[in-house]
């Protein structure tokens, strides 16, 4: 069974932190995502990546940055935490020949305060 | 603007009925449309998914139809079961051959013992 890791199921910061998120998969898939799931709003991409130190945008980007040194670990950065950040962030991975089938991991419960 | 839609928030089914949950959509070139479901305190899995190409795609006690005049996705489940209860998201690639998803907001479905 695929297993998509992430590091923290629950984080509690101060506005103007850097947070990190961490997330590790370990079937070796390319491709690895960060969402972000809101109430009323569903899930929303905020990231990907397809290869190392390869990345780009998602719909939602701003206030987050995003690193790829390893296949297997993706991290969220958030560079100045706000109020409106606080979310569920959820990290997902998928493979090249099955890329619609996501794989996400238990999700991270952030609060910023 | 909202590109997949799922208009109703929540729905209870008695245990044994069928659950139809429902997914609209706006844009005509989507190739293919997902279902995933997500328990509290855990990530989404993937549940089944339908090409643009076909009007109905069945696994187990899921099937998923599509009506692409309507713009109209729906997701059946027959008999429901309690251990269905669960939030149940459908997706879309943003584009063709894209990794980007555009994910519904959720139904939240509830089955009564």
């Amino acid at each position: 069974d695929v297993k998509v890791t992430q590091s923290s199921r629950y984080l509690v910061k101060r506005t103007g932190e850097k947070v990190f998120l961490e997330c590790v998969q370990d079937m070796d898939h390319e491709n690895m995502f960060w969402y972000r799931q809101d109430p009323g709003l569903g899930l929303r991409l905020i990231y990907f990546s397809y290869d190392v130190k390869m990345k780009e945008k998602g719909d939602i980007p701003e206030g987050y940055s995003v690193s790829r040194e390893k296949k297997e670990r993706f991290s969220l950065i958030l560079e100045s935490a706000s109020t409106n950040q606080t979310s569920m962030y959820l990290c997902a991975s998928s493979f090249g020949d099955e890329e619609e089938k996501l794989f996400f991991g238990s999700g991270t419960q952030l609060s910023v305060l | 603007d909202q590109q997949v839609k799922q208009n109703s928030p929540s729905l209870s089914v008695q245990e044994g009925r069928i659950s139809i949950l429902n997914c609209d959509y706006t844009n005509s070139m989507f190739d293919y449309f997902l279902w995933y479901k997500k328990y509290p305190a855990e990530g989404p899995t993937f549940l089944i998914s339908i090409s643009s190409i076909k009007d109905k795609n069945e696994d187990g006690r899921f099937t998923v139809f599509l009506n692409k005049s309507a713009k109209h996705l729906s997701l059946h489940i027959v008999p429901s079961q309690p251990g269905d209860s669960a939030v149940y998201f459908c997706a879309a690639p943003a584009t063709s051959g894209t990794y980007k998803y555009i994910f519904g907001t959720g139904t939240r479905l509830k089955v009564l013992a």
